[in-house]
């Protein structure tokens, strides 16, 4: 089964400072994509990225950057944490190489911003 | 803006019972479509996942596709506690484009 896994379960960072949250997979999958949850909007594509150095825009990018070096680590980073962006986020991945083009989760990341 | 809307419930059915979960869709060019499960704090999990129009089966589990009605629909049959859940329906508009999410619905089977 492919494996997604985000590095941390649950943080907790201050007002202001730089957050990186990194997600791995472990099956060559070409693509890899950030989300966030909140209760009543769902969730919401914040950048995706089709393959190694390649990321695109989501539907909510403001307040975040994205890295992809190698094939199988996506970082999301948050430039200047704020409350707002407290949340739940999700990293997922899938190829586009077999007939069944679901996305696979990780475990996420739920981040509170004090 | 493409969107997909489901009920967001509480959907609730007694142990046993056939539960029927429900999601349209505005963009008659979507191709791909999926069932997601997610438990309380965890992330969503792939349960089905439908291409072609009309019924497909995995166990307790069938999803429905109507693409003239731009309809999709999930059928989980002899409910269990264990089935309680949020459901997700989520579709890709285009082969490399991106999953869009419906808000969900919250499905308790009552022992």
């Amino acid at each position: 089964d492919v494996k997604v896994t985000q590095s941390s379960r649950y943080l907790v960072k201050r007002t202001g400072e730089k957050v990186f949250l990194e997600c791995v997979q472990d099956m060559d999958h070409e693509n890899m994509f950030w989300y966030r949850q909140d209760p009543g909007l769902g969730l919401r594509l914040i950048y995706f990225s089709y393959d190694v150095k390649m990321k695109e825009k989501g539907d909510i990018p403001e307040g975040y950057s994205v890295s992809r070096e190698k094939k199988e680590r996506f970082s999301l980073i948050l430039e200047s944490a704020s409350t707002n962006q407290t949340s739940m986020y999700l990293c997922a991945s899938r190829t586009i190489r077999t007939g069944d083009r679901g996305y696979t989760f990780g475990s996420g990341t739920r981040l509170t911003v004090v | 803006q493409k969107e997909v809307e489901q009920n967001s419930g509480p959907l609730s059915v007694p142990e046993g019972a056939i539960a029927s979960l429900n999601c349209t869709y505005s963009d008659r060019g979507s191709q791909s479509f999926f069932w997601y499960r997610q438990y309380s704090g965890k992330s969503p999990e792939l349960i089905m996942s439908i291409y072609s129009n009309g019924d497909k089966e995995d166990g307790r589990f069938t999803a429905q596709l109507n693409k003239a009605s731009q309809y999709v629909s999930l059928l989980i049959r002899d409910s269990q506690p264990s089935d309680s859940a949020t459901y997700l329906c989520a579709v890709i508009y285009n082969q490399g484009g991106k999953l869009i999410f419906g808000q969900g619905t919250e499905l308790s089977v009552k022992p």
